[in-house]
């Protein structure tokens, strides 16, 4: 099992710029979230679904967009870029909701 | 949300036991504690939990307190690749049924040989 791929490791687009965050996991995971993460911060819930066609809003969903159209992939959209989103952006699985979840590499985003 | 308190910074020996506290005083009595650690910006990556008694795996034991208020991590023989950021967490329900891990800002443990 590779486990929480993301995709781009790293990424930098200027102000209004659109972009997709990739992520998937190969463990047959119901739940899948992302979370963002400050610089001294801890993590902070985005979006998160309990399967596919299911998504519900976090703590920060403003300025983010996201899909489940299959178990595996659970993308995340940046539709105009700021820069106040410039952060570490994670995505997690787990089997149900109450196991534990487990994080993906990571993509680092810089917006100008 | 329960919020959780740590010190922002520990030091520790190598092969001794390292033990990273915890302030949770306002759980709730149906939310668990967990511990993640993140290494060089990696992702987080799962230690251990616990809702009330004591926990143990291969990598580290958890001790809550009775009234639930703070609980202890501890690693028994610390080696220098666990120099890491460790988070106290509680996992919070949702009124969706979703299940969200509120983290704070960590315990930066630092192990020296």
């Amino acid at each position: 099992n590779a486990g929480v791929t993301q995709t781009p490791k790293f990424q930098v687009l200027k102000t209004g710029q659109s972009m997709t965050l990739q992520c998937a996991q190969d463990m047959n995971h119901e739940y899948m979230s992302w979370y963002r993460q400050d610089p001294g911060m801890g993590l902070r819930l985005i979006h998160y679904s309990v399967g596919a066609g299911i998504t519900d809003q976090g703590e920060v969903p403003n300025g983010y967009n996201v899909s489940r159209s299959t178990t595996e992939d659970f993308p995340l959209r940046l539709l105009s870029a700021a820069p106040s989103q410039t952060s570490v952006y994670f995505c997690a699985s787990s089997t149900s909701v109450l196991e534990t979840q487990y994080f993906g590499p990571g993509t680092r985003l810089l917006v100008l | 949300d329960a919020k959780t308190t740590q010190p922002t910074s520990m030091d520790c020996a190598e092969g001794r036991a390292a033990n990273l506290p915890c302030n949770h005083s306002t759980i709730s009595g149906n939310e668990y504690v967990y511990w993640y650690r993140q290494i060089h910006s990696q992702g987080p990556q799962y230690i251990i939990h616990g809702l009330k008694n004591n926990e143990t795996n291969e990598m580290a034991s958890l001790i809550i307190t009775e009234d639930r208020k703070s609980s202890t991590l501890i690693l028994p023989h610390a080696t220098l690749r666990d120099t890491a950021v460790y988070y106290c967490i509680v996992r919070v329900g949702m009124n969706t049924g979703f299940q969200k891990l509120v983290f704070g800002t960590g315990t930066r443990l630092l192990v020296s040989p």
